[in-house]
């Protein structure tokens, strides 16, 4: 069994300076898949970055970055710049890269408000 | 449209009534997925389609749920005899299904609402 652990209900950020949201997870796949989606108030979840678990080096996509603790088992998200756009519910998950597919495990989510 | 689209966007209905709740996947997306999110959760697996068949319907919470995708591209989530309980965001997703690690790309979801 997978599961997803988000222990930020909620976080506050000033425009323009970063921020980090945690995850950590537990599985006993040895190959996995971290993502990170975000959702705004429209409902819909945008994928933000992908991390393999044997990935060498970790994941950056524009201002997202992965910070990967395999040892640790933490995914956390840091988010560069933030930008009164980045308000949104944020979501950890993974899937186990184990078989032909396998569905994603979400946590419950961090709700991050970036304030002028 | 480029992404994954859900209709209706809102479905009021009442205890016992049935509805239906339509996927349309990105163009060349072989592989769907119905998620469920309730308020303050994160979505939660329901079934996985490759194709047209249902590879995976281990997530559907009872019988009352069933979902179809006859052609291989749009998919159907039908619920009989809702409950109170059934109230949540149905989420749909789509992806190539060629890798193990591919990307899932959501649509807006459909919120349900049980009187």
């Amino acid at each position: 069994a997978q599961k997803i652990t988000q222990t930020q209900p909620g976080m506050f950020v000033q425009e323009k300076e970063a921020v980090t949201l945690d995850c950590t997870y537990d599985t006993s796949d040895p190959s996995y898949g971290l993502f990170w989606y975000k959702q705004p108030s429209s409902g819909e979840m945008i994928f933000l970055i992908y991390q393999g678990s044997y990935d060498q080096q970790n994941a950056t996509e524009g201002r997202y970055s992965l910070n990967f603790q395999k040892a640790r088992k933490s995914a956390n998200l840091v988010i560069s710049a933030s930008q009164l756009g980045d308000s949104a519910m944020y979501f950890c998950a993974m899937r186990s890269l184990n078989s032909g597919y396998s569905t994603l495990t979400f946590g419950k989510g961090t709700m991050l408000l970036v304030s002028p | 449209g480029a992404g994954v689209s859900q209709t209706p966007s809102n479905k009021v209905t009442e205890k016992g009534k049935y509805v239906e709740l339509r996927c349309d996947p990105i163009s060349g997306h072989t592989a769907l997925y119905w998620y469920r999110q309730s308020l303050g959760q994160g979505p939660e697996f329901l079934i996985y389609f490759q194709g047209t068949g249902a590879a995976d319907d281990s997530g559907l919470p009872n019988d009352r749920f069933f979902a179809v995708r006859p052609e291989g591209s749009v998919s159907t989530l039908k619920i009989q005899r809702t409950e109170r309980g059934d109230s949540a965001v149905y989420l749909c997703a789509s992806s190539f299904g060629r890798g193990r690690g591919e990307t899932q790309y959501f649509g807006p979801g459909t919120r349900l609402l049980v009187l």
